[in-house]
C-alpha cells in the first residue's frame, strides 16, 4: 500500500541555519504530496503542496519539490528562524476508496535555538 | 469563521468509562475525518466520513465508534477506555476536489488512567 517515509528527528539546528527534512513515499498512480507542521499544542495546518511531478510547493520559505523519479518531496529553507520550531508532517493523498484520504509520515522535531 | 472546533481539549478518564470526543466544523465540509497522535506513529486515521450518515473505519478502529447525523458534527466515542488509547485526538474536514487539503482542529489529549 501507499506510504510516506520521513527522517527522524529531532533536527536541532542555530538560527539561520540550512534546513533539510527528507520525505520518501511508496504510490500507485499520481498522488498529491503535501508538507504540514504542528506548533506547539496547535492542530496541523498546511505548509506546502503540490500536486504533479516537478511542481514545487512553496510557503513562508519553506520549499519543496515533487520529484517522481527518486520518489522524494525533501522540505527546505535557507534560513530557520526560532519561531520554526515545531513538528513537520510529510503526507500523500490516498485515492482507494470513496473518500480521498492523507497518509501521513511519523513527523519530525525541529528545534531552532537562537 | 470558527472552523473546526474540539471539545474537551484535555480529558482524563479510567478504564473501562464510555468518552465521547467531539468535532465540530461550521464550513459545512463533506468530508471529515478522526486521526490519533502517538509517539513513533505519527498520525494514524481511526475514522472518516464522506457525508452525513456515511462513515467508514481507517487504519485503526478498533474499540471506536463513530456517527455523523449532521454534516457539521462528528463525535468519536470510545466505548469502553483503555490504557492504550491514550493519545492525542485530531479531527480534520475537506472538501472533495480541493486538492485533498485537510485542515485540523486544535486536539483533544486524553489520558486513560
Amino acid at each position: 500500500g501507499n506510504s510516506v517515509t520521513q527522517m527522524e528527528g529531532p533536527v536541532t539546528l542555530s538560527e539561520e541555519a540550512f534546513l533539510t527534512i527528507n520525505c520518501t513515499y511508496t504510490a500507485t498512480g499520481y498522488p498529491s504530496l503535501f508538507w504540514y507542521v504542528q506548533y506547539p499544542g496547535e492542530g496541523l495546518q498546511l505548509l506546502l503542496k503540490a500536486t504533479k511531478a516537478d511542481d514545487k510547493g512553496s510557503n513562508k520559505g519553506f520549499e519543496a519539490t515533487y520529484r517522481k523519479e527518486t520518489t522524494s518531496f525533501h522540505l527546505e529553507k535557507g534560513s530557520v528562524q526560532v519561531s520554526d520550531s515545531a513538528v513537520y508532517f510529510c503526507a500523500l493523498s490516498d485515492y482507494g476508496g470513496a473518500t480521498n484520504k492523507l497518509i501521513f509520515g511519523t513527523g519530525t522535531l525541529l528545534a531552532v535555538q537562537p | 469563521d470558527a472552523g473546526i472546533t474540539q471539545s474537551p481539549r484535555y480529558k482524563i478518564t479510567e478504564t473501562g468509562r464510555q468518552v465521547t470526543l467531539m468535532c465540530h466544523q461550521t464550513w459545512s465540509h463533506s468530508y471529515m475525518f478522526w486521526y490519533r497522535q502517538d509517539l513513533g506513529h505519527g498520525l494514524r486515521l481511526i475514522y472518516y466520513s464522506a457525508a452525513a450518515d456515511i462513515t467508514d473505519k481507517g487504519e485503526v478502529p478498533d474499540g471506536y465508534v463513530v456517527s455523523r447525523s449532521k454534516t457539521e458534527n462528528f463525535p468519536l466515542t470510545l466505548e469502553s477506555a483503555t490504557r492504550s488509547q491514550t493519545s492525542v485526538y485530531f479531527c480534520a474536514s475537506s472538501v472533495p476536489g480541493q486538492d485533498d487539503i485537510q485542515y485540523f482542529g486544535a486536539g483533544t489529549r486524553l489520558s486513560v488512567l
